[in-house]
């Protein structure tokens, strides 16, 4: 298994700024990514957060705006860019792991942009 | 593309009564399927999958699942729901090797237990 931890858990930002959420693993992993779900929605994957390599992003989803770090196997960054309320969301960090491919999710930054 | 299904935005079940949470999916190959529960300001917690072998799977807090390809369904049950059940129950379809943790999720269903 995996446990994941994410900071911060929840922010309240002003229109216009950034924030920087972290994502960290207990063990080494190849495949990590990072989800948003919307208010009283389902999840959506944003990216691929690669090692070594700039992130894959799913369409509807642009490097300016969700620019993504993941600088070793157990730590990624994603940072939401120029805040509008429509960012407003949890963002969760996701990795992959064990000999089955079992997806494990982080407990979710919660994020309210006003 | 895959695509999942959750017919039933909301569902409300006395406690001790039985639950089927209905998931249907749409996918090109074999699915890889999950249940997920996500209780009111927790993350998503995996309730049980399934991969490939015997359709009906065991997961979680006395969860079970039959996959049934003929019907492209993966119906979540419990016999007997107890008042810690409520919650938001989420399915997913994904995919094994390159494309493991890319899934695509249901809208939800939202599981209110009744005293």
């Amino acid at each position: 298994s995996a446990v994941i931890s994410q900071k911060p858990s929840r922010d309240i930002c002003q229109r216009g700024t950034s924030l920087t959420i972290q994502c960290q693993v207990d063990s080494q992993v190849t495949m990590m990514f990072w989800y948003r779900q919307q208010p009283g929605q389902s999840l959506t994957l944003i990216a691929t957060a690669n090692q070594g390599s700039e992130a894959t992003y799913e369409s509807g989803f642009v490097i300016d705006k969700f620019p993504i770090s993941r600088p070793n196997l157990t730590f990624s960054t994603l940072t939401v860019s120029n805040m509008s309320p429509e960012d407003s969301s949890i963002y969760l960090c996701s990795v992959v792991a064990g000999s089955t491919d079992t997806q494990y999710f982080g407990p979710g930054t919660r994020l309210t942009v006003l | 593309a895959q695509s999942v299904t959750q017919p039933d935005i909301h569902i409300t079940v006395s406690e001790g009564a039985s639950l089927e949470l209905r998931c249907n999916y749409s996918y090109g190959a074999t699915p890889y399927l999950f249940w997920y529960v996500q209780s009111p300001g927790q993350g998503l917690q995996l309730l049980l999958k399934y991969f490939s072998g015997d359709t009906l799977v065991q997961g979680i807090k006395g969860f079970e699942a039959e996959f049934k390809r003929s019907q492209s369904s993966f119906n979540l049950r419990k016999p007997s729901v107890h008042w810690s059940d409520a919650a938001e129950y989420f399915c997913a379809v994904g995919a094994a090797g390159t494309n493991a943790g890319k899934s695509t999720f249901g809208d939800g269903t939202t599981l209110t237990v009744k005293p």
